[in-house]
């Protein structure tokens, strides 16, 4: 069965503080992950797409890995702001599978 | 350039009604994709329509239909809605030839009393 597990289902931190958010996948086969912002309210908007040749992919303070062999994905945010703070949501593409997304609260 | 547009924003309708939402897709998209976001859970594949058809479709049951115009704008209909069907419907518009760049519209909220 096509799945992805996010987790943490949910965070708060401070202003100014890092965090990494983590996707498991077991969609077969794999064809790309991306890794979306959703503001409340909002659709979702694309921050980083990565293939399997790919290990890491930045947009800005958001950083991206992918482990292929362990079918793993770490979204990492450098110095929040308040603006991250949002739903994060992993979507792998093989059968396109969306996890349940990480709520983060950033607070000043 | 305008990006993907839904209407309405919210909707609030019982049990037993119907429901029709619809989206424009972003300027120069031809390929529409529905989605259902239940509160606290990740988009769901409904439908995929391209060149006016239903191309792919997820496991949702027949009460939900779509249709694409020639101006590729799209609606998602439901029928004989029921509580669960009370969630955020998204509409995301892509070109077929790089169907993997989805642009979600801001949603339509569904209430079902």
């Amino acid at each position: 069965k096509n799945q992805v597990e996010q987790s943490p289902q949910s965070l708060i931190i401070l202003e100014g503080k890092n965090c990494t958010l983590q996707c498991n996948y077991t969609v077969s086969p794999f064809s790309n992950l991306r890794w979306y912002k959703q503001d409340t309210g909002r659709g979702p908007v694309s921050l980083t797409i990565m293939t399997f040749s790919e290990n890491t992919k930045s947009n800005g303070r958001y950083t991206a890995t992918l482990d292929a062999d362990t079918k793993q994905s770490s979204l990492h945010i450098t110095a929040s702001q308040l603006s991250d703070s949002a739903s994060y949501i992993c979507v792998v593409k093989g059968q396109l599978s969306f996890g349940a997304g990480t709520t983060v609260t950033v607070r000043a | 350039d305008a990006g993907v547009t839904q209407s309405p924003t919210h909707l609030i309708k019982t049990r037993g009604q119907q429901v029709t939402l619809r989206c424009s897709p972003k300027s120069g998209h031809d390929t529409v994709s529905w989605y259902q976001q239940a509160l606290g859970q990740g988009p769901q594949f409904i439908f995929q329509y391209y060149e006016e058809e239903e191309r792919q479709r997820g496991n949702f049951p027949d009460r939900f239909s779509g249709h694409q115009f020639p101006n590729y704008s799209s609606e998602l209909n439901v029928n004989a809605l029921l509580l669960g069907d009370s969630a955020l419907y998204l509409c995301a518009s892509s070109l077929v030839v790089a169907a993997d760049t989805q642009y979600f519209g801001p949603g339509t909220r569904l209430t079902v009393l």
